[in-house]
């Protein structure tokens, strides 16, 4: 059965210490990993799209990095607004464009 | 560029009413687009697939005559809560997939809150 994992469910940072974020999933025929920062009462901002393994996407003080199991969320340097819930979601060959999103983490960053 | 429109934000509907909530891409055509709910601190649950022309694809225990989706337009889709209930009060979110570019990503709407009394 397919799964996707995010781990922390709740993560407390200091202003300026770095830390990642875990999203492993257990699919088959995987097209695509996505990368989403929600806010409260907000719908789904889009960040990243990684199709393969030992690919890396960088945006400012994210970093998105995927391996044949699991996909990381480098923050680096967070400051309070980059306080959200970061989703990850991935697209399998069996899925069709339907995505299966993982439960989130929450981020809090504090000043 | 990829955004997507969702009206109303905000709805308070009493029950036994209906509610139409629209999902509209604004600078892209999208052949599919998706409609999720959201509880409290909860992922996104799939609700249906709506493509454009044809009648739409909802997951499983989600009842299709109750949530009556219509993708009339490459830019615009419904959602129509039929006699709605209490337990129907939910975030609902649209997200839509660009017909073109081969790229698989979807943009997400605001998301629409709707409290029924």
């Amino acid at each position: 059965e397919d799964q996707v994992t995010q781990s922390p469910e709740a993560l407390r940072l200091q202003e300026g210490e770095s830390s990642s974020l875990n999203c492993s999933y257990t699919v088959s025929g995987l097209r695509g990993l996505f990368w989403y920062r929600q806010d409260p009462g907000k719908g789904p901002e889009f960040l990243f799209t990684l199709y393969s393994a030992g690919e890396e996407k960088e945006k400012e003080r994210l970093k998105a990095t995927l391996t044949k199991k699991e996909s990381f969320l480098h923050i680096t340097a967070p400051k309070p607004e980059d306080s959200a819930t970061y989703l990850c979601a991935v697209q399998t060959a069996h899925t069709g464009n339907q995505f299966y999103f993982g439960t989130g983490t929450s981020l809090t960053v504090i000043p | 560029g990829a955004v997507v429109s969702q009206h109303p934000s905000w709805v308070i509907c009493k029950s036994g009413t209906s509610v139409k909530i629209e999902c509209r891409s604004l600078d892209f055509q999208a052949t599919t687009m998706f409609w999720y709910r959201q509880f409290p601190k909860q992922s996104l649950m799939l609700m249906a697939t709506s493509n454009e022309g044809s009648k739409a694809t909802y997951e499983q225990g989600v009842e299709k005559d109750k949530f009556l989706i219509n993708h009339a337009s490459l830019t615009l889709s419904t959602l129509t809560v039929t006699s709605a209930h209490p337990e129907d009060s939910s975030f609902y979110i649209c997200s839509a997939r660009p017909t073109s570019g081969g790229s698989y990503e979807q943009y997400f709407g605001p998301g629409t809150r709707l409290t029924v009394t």
